[in-house]
């Protein structure tokens, strides 16, 4: 499978502890991004990276919430002290070079619960 | 603020009949727009884009600027569209929300036999 991967599929935690997901994008795309996708709602933005640069973070993500890129190819988001309201989906995705044919390519998500 | 409005979270036609996925957005400038689709226990993926201005599985979308919409439109309806449907919007690129996809709520569409 060459799309995007993303790693754990599944993590349960108890409230208090910290978790951290990892994605690995489409070879050669030097876009990421991470969404959060909660019950009943679409995904919702929360940072991307072009190469190892985190350009954006939403305001959704608190300071518990760290993302991280560092040479450019796969990412890692760590949410420190979990809180119930934390249970989400959690989508990575990556395109290639910005223009008209960027388009972002998804991975299967990380399904978090906290118990 | 940008934002993509889904109004229907379900919607059920017969095999064969016309369906309609609304969706209006809200954004200062011209956006770009997509139709995301996601079948059962498969991952998000695209289905069109505005500026391609193309018909994928016999489906098409227009932007309409006047009314800001992007309706999906498909004239007969097949059991294998049956899915989650999301709207997104994409700013320009040097403007605000430049790169990041904003979505709507999503809507199911049931297509019974």
């Amino acid at each position: 499978d060459t799309g995007v991967s993303q790693d754990p599929r599944h993590k349960i935690t108890k409230r208090g502890q910290n978790v951290t997901f990892r994605c690995d994008p489409i070879s050669e795309h030097n876009r990421l991004y991470w969404y959060r996708q909660t019950l009943g709602q679409g995904p919702e933005f929360l940072t991307y990276f072009q190469n190892e640069a985190q350009l954006e973070k939403s305001r959704l993500l608190s300071d518990r919430f760290s993302a991280e890129r560092p040479k450019g190819s796969f990412s890692t988001l760590e949410i420190q002290r979990t809180e119930q309201g934390d249970s989400a989906m959690y989508l990575c995705a990556s395109s290639p070079n910005w223009g008209q044919t960027n388009i972002q390519y998804f991975g299967a998500g990380t399904r978090l619960s906290v118990l | 603020a940008q934002r993509v409005t889904q109004p229907e979270k379900l919607l059920s036609v017969f095999k064969g009949a016309p369906v309609e996925l609304k969706c209006n957005y809200s954004y200062s400038g011209s956006p770009e727009l997509f139709w995301y689709v996601q079948y059962s226990r498969q991952r998000l993926q695209l289905l069109l884009r505005h500026i391609s201005r193309e018909s994928i599985k016999g489906f098409t979308a227009d932007l309409n600027k006047g009314e800001t919409s992007f309706h999906l439109k498909k004239p007969f309806a097949q059991e294998e569209d049956s899915a989650m449907y999301y709207c997104a919007l994409r700013g320009i690129p040097g403007g605000t929300s430049y790169g990041k996809l904003t979505f709507g709520q999503g809507t199911i569409l049931t297509v019974h036999p």
